[in-house]
């Protein structure tokens, strides 16, 4: 079993839908939460990170961790044709948020 | 600021070879960490260099190694390739402290073929 599970999708939504994305892990000592974007053929770009159970919003993301469950969320609202890429959580047990746990990722599409 | 480079962006090789990836980070940053990322196993930590010492380490085989040079510059050399050793090679830098200002940037990667 893996540490970090993620739906691989694809999950595809019409614009300005809200989008959850998902992550369960089983690791307890994990510490960092975080959300990355990866465009095709790009590497990925850091969206959000929150170490702590409760609620961290961003514009149109919103990061949910809830560490007795251990479980993490990413919302988007009023999701946009430009969000279409994969996301990955990834988690890391360093005080440093290097080393880090991916999951496998979810691709979204949004269509205009 | 520029943004991580890696060198180069496609790479084919045979089984048998050995490669070496070259990754300079964003500047002033002095941790370099690199991950291999395959449709099967996603995107997996290989190892973190900081001030040219190897900090972590990730679950790979001793065939897999990497070192860093005192201008933060790292390089990541995979000997013996196995055909499975086909990935897209990350690295991703940041400064290397811990708190909360720390963020990994990536770089666009290095995609090895083994044939």
């Amino acid at each position: 079993q893996k540490e970090v599970e993620q739906d691989p999708g694809p999950l595809s939504v019409p614009e300005g839908a809200i989008v959850s994305l998902n992550c369960t892990y089983s690791n307890s000592a994990f510490q960092y939460f975080m959300w990355y974007r990866q465009y095709s053929r790009k590497g990925p770009e850091l969206l959000m990170y929150t170490y702590s159970s409760g609620n961290k919003e961003d514009g149109r993301f919103t990061a949910q961790v809830d560490k007795s469950s251990k479980y993490i969320s990413l919302f988007i609202r009023d999701s946009q044709p430009s969000d279409s890429a994969t996301y990955l959580c990834a988690m890391s047990v360093s005080t440093g948020r290097r080393a880090l746990t991916f999951g496998s990722g979810t691709r979204l599409q949004v269509q205009p | 600021k520029a943004g991580v480079t890696q060198t180069p962006r496609y790479l084919i090789k045979t089984r048998g070879q050995q490669v070496t990836l070259s990754c300079s980070p964003i500047s002033g940053h002095r941790s370099v960490s690199w991950y291999q990322q395959t449709p099967g196993q996603g995107l997996q930590f290989l190892f973190e260099y900081f001030s040219e010492t190897q900090r972590n380490k990730g679950n790979f085989p001793g065939r897999f190694s990497g070192r860093q040079f005192s201008n933060s510059r790292s390089e990541m050399n995979v000997s013996t390739l196995e055909l499975g050793d086909s990935a897209l090679y990350l690295c991703a830098s940041s400064s290397g402290t811990s708190g909360e200002g720390e963020t990994q940037y990536f770089g666009p990667g290095t995609r090895l073929l083994v044939l």
